[in-house]
Parts: structure tokens; C-alpha cells; sequence
């Protein structure tokens, strides 16, 4: 099992600019998250996905949009990409009906707006 | 609003000496318990959870929970080197209602020197 891959690895975007960060899963898990990881902080989860078709916003999810079509995949999406935006973004999953201490976390994409 | 606070450190500590690690967390809905270890540049790894008071070991780590004083520690024995890392301290819900979310803190810097 390849667990949580994330694809960028690295990105320059300019402001106004958009992106998709991908993130895919091999171990069927139903619940999946986007998290961002700021210097020096810890993780804040911007959405999460319960289910394919069912997904609900986090503490942070202005600037983001998600989509999830399959269970393995969990796309997020920049629209109007902000300096602030600037970020290292973690996808994770669990598998929902073994408990929080299944979560995985992908390898993450660092993003840099300027 | 969930909170998780940590001491941000750094925590320098000899090689071979007991690290510990503190944290706490707002909110009494909270009812699992999670430290990850994250390496510069890397996601975060799962290390230990805890679900009930008390304490609970695996190998030299030692997590423990404090309901009622809304605390969390993990003690690390013989610390070594590669111990050093950032330490994360999160905070998940209440069974299904919570969907996995988890409430990180800040995270502490350790630093096990020779």
C-alpha cells in the first residue's frame, strides 16, 4: 500500500492565481481531511470528508473548495490564491470505523504565494 | 472555541534523561487523546493516543491523562537524539459525532543533545 499520497510536492503561485492539490488513498478509508501547517504552528483543519459525496468545512475553510467523487480521492481547490494562503497542506485519512489512532497522514505540499 | 496549548519550547534535554512534554486542552467534550512526532520537513506521526485517566506506556513512552485538570503529558525515557523533533498534542471529539476531527496544538520543540 502506497497509504496517502499528495501530489504537488512544491509550488509557486502567483496571488489570483488557481491550483488543485491532489490527494489520493489505498486503504479505503471513508474519512478524509485537509489540514494547514503555518511555521511554527500546529495543524488546522480547513475540510473533511465523511463519505464520497459528503464533505463539511473545518475551523479554516475560507479561500478552499473540495470535492469528493471516490473514496480514495480528495481534492483541494485554490481558487484566488493569497499570500496568506501560504501554507504547508497535509491530507490525512482514518479509517472511520476503527477510531482516530488509524489516521495517516500524506507526505504534504508546500505552497508558497507571491 | 476547541483549544489545545502547549509549552512552543524549545525543551533541551542530556542524552539518556526523561523528556516531558505538557499540554492541555478546552474543551470537556474531548474524550481521545493523541501525540504525533513530526520531523523537520516531514508529516506528523502518530506516537501515542490515550483514551482513559491514567497512564499508559509503549516501549520508552509514557502518555498520561488527567481528565479533570484537562491535561495531557507524554514522558519520554532514555531520550536519544533521534528523539528530537517537534511533539504535537491533539484533541479529537466524542465517537462518531466528532467524524475524526482533531484539534492540534502548537507543538513543542525538543532537542536531545549528546
Amino acid at each position: 500500500n502506497a497509504g496517502v499520497t499528495q501530489t504537488p510536492k512544491f509550488r509557486i503561485l502567483k496571488i489570483g492565481q488557481s491550483m488543485t492539490l491532489q490527494c489520493t488513498q489505498d486503504m479505503n478509508h471513508n474519512y478524509m481531511y485537509w489540514y494547514r501547517q503555518d511555521p511554527g504552528m500546529g495543524l488546522k483543519l480547513i475540510y473533511y470528508s465523511v463519505g464520497a459525496g459528503i464533505t463539511d468545512k473545518g475551523e479554516v475553510p475560507n479561500g478552499y473548495n473540495v470535492s469528493r467523487s471516490t473514496t480514495e480521492d480528495f481534492p483541494l481547490r485554490l481558487e484566488l490564491a493569497a499570500p496568506s494562503q501560504t501554507s504547508v497542506y497535509f491530507c490525512a485519512s482514518i479509517d472511520g470505523g476503527a477510531g482516530e489512532e488509524t489516521q495517516y497522514f500524506g507526505p504534504g505540499t508546500r505552497l508558497l504565494v507571491l | 472555541q476547541k483549544e489545545v496549548e502547549q509549552n512552543s519550547g524549545p525543551l533541551s534535554v542530556p542524552e539518556g534523561a526523561i523528556a516531558s512534554l505538557n499540554c492541555t486542552y478546552s474543551d470537556r467534550g474531548s474524550q481521545s487523546f493523541f501525540w504525533y512526532r513530526q520531523y523537520s520537513g516531514k508529516s506528523p506521526e502518530l506516537i501515542m493516543f490515550i483514551y482513559s485517566n491514567g497512564d499508559k506506556e509503549d516501549g520508552r513512552f509514557t502518555a498520561q491523562l488527567n481528565k479533570a485538570s484537562q491535561y495531557v503529558s507524554l514522558l519520554i525515557r532514555d531520550s536519544q537524539p533521534s528523539d528530537s523533533a517537534t511533539y504535537l498534542c491533539a484533541a479529537g471529539g466524542a465517537g462518531g459525532t466528532s467524524y475524526g476531527k482533531l484539534t492540534f496544538g502548537q507543538g513543542t520543540i525538543l532537542t536531545v543533545h549528546p
